[in-house]
């Protein structure tokens, strides 16, 4: 159980146009998930914190009209790269936090996307 | 803040080596601790927890006990093998804190035969 998916797995685009990823909870319910960016070689940064039906919230630092988030549902949020960009170019993780249960309190993470901007 | 501090790698060890990845954190309160595992190319999995001081995590021969005392949380594995090479992450979430994790820059295992 408590497997998340992302898709695509890696992208490549042009700069200047916008890329969706997409995160879904396949076995569980996750009112909340979080986006996070991955640079070679080093730890993750929590990019923003999704709730479904309500407006994301981003870290300091991250542009929210550049990283648009939408969790319209408990199972599925994603997550636009506006006007992409060479400097975008990372691998994008998310992860869901089950809604209810034992299992609460554990993040559970996609396999990540790797996105390459041309 | 919260904050997690790792040793740093790579880590190098033959085959059936004893592991030890140390991990000290800084927190108010009582955090949940975590080590997660990323292999190359993929996303991190949960490799085991622990949610309050002395309890002890384990999973797939790994271990590692919350020591208040020493706000630490080693990981330990007592034989290691060429399909643990990866990047092993210590994270805590802070009491109250709204679920966020807090990382640490990931310590990678290397090993070999």
């Amino acid at each position: 159980g408590a497997v998340v998916s992302q898709h695509p797995s890696w992208v490549i685009c042009k700069s200047g146009t916008s890329v969706k990823i997409e995160c879904r909870s396949l076995d569980f319910q996750a009112t909340t998930m979080f986006w996070y960016r991955q640079f070679p070689k080093q730890s993750l940064m929590l990019m923003a914190t999704s709730n479904e039906g309500s407006k994301a919230t981003y870290e300091q630092g991250v542009e929210k009209d550049k990283f648009l988030i939408n969790h319209a549902s408990l199972t599925l949020s994603t997550l636009t790269v506006t006007s992409a960009h060479p400097e975008d170019s990372s691998f994008y993780i998310c992860s869901a936090e089950p809604t209810a249960g034992g299992a609460r309190e554990t993040q559970y993470f996609g396999p990540g996307t790797r996105l390459l901007v041309l | 803040g919260d904050s997690v501090t790792q040793m740093e790698g790579p880590v190098t060890l033959s085959e059936e080596a004893f592991l030890t990845i140390n991990c000290t954190y800084t927190a108010t309160g009582y955090p949940s601790l975590f080590w997660y595992v990323q292999y190359p190319g993929e996303g991190l999995q949960l490799l085991l927890k622990a949610t309050k001081a002395d309890d002890k995590g384990s999973n797939k021969g790994f271990e590692a006990t919350y020591r208040k005392e020493t706000t630490s949380f080693h990981l330990e594995k007592g034989s290691v093998q060429v399909s643990d090479s990866a990047v092993y992450f210590c994270a805590l979430r802070g009491a109250g804190t709204a679920s966020k994790l807090t990382f640490g820059t990931g310590t990678r295992l290397q090993v070999t035969l």
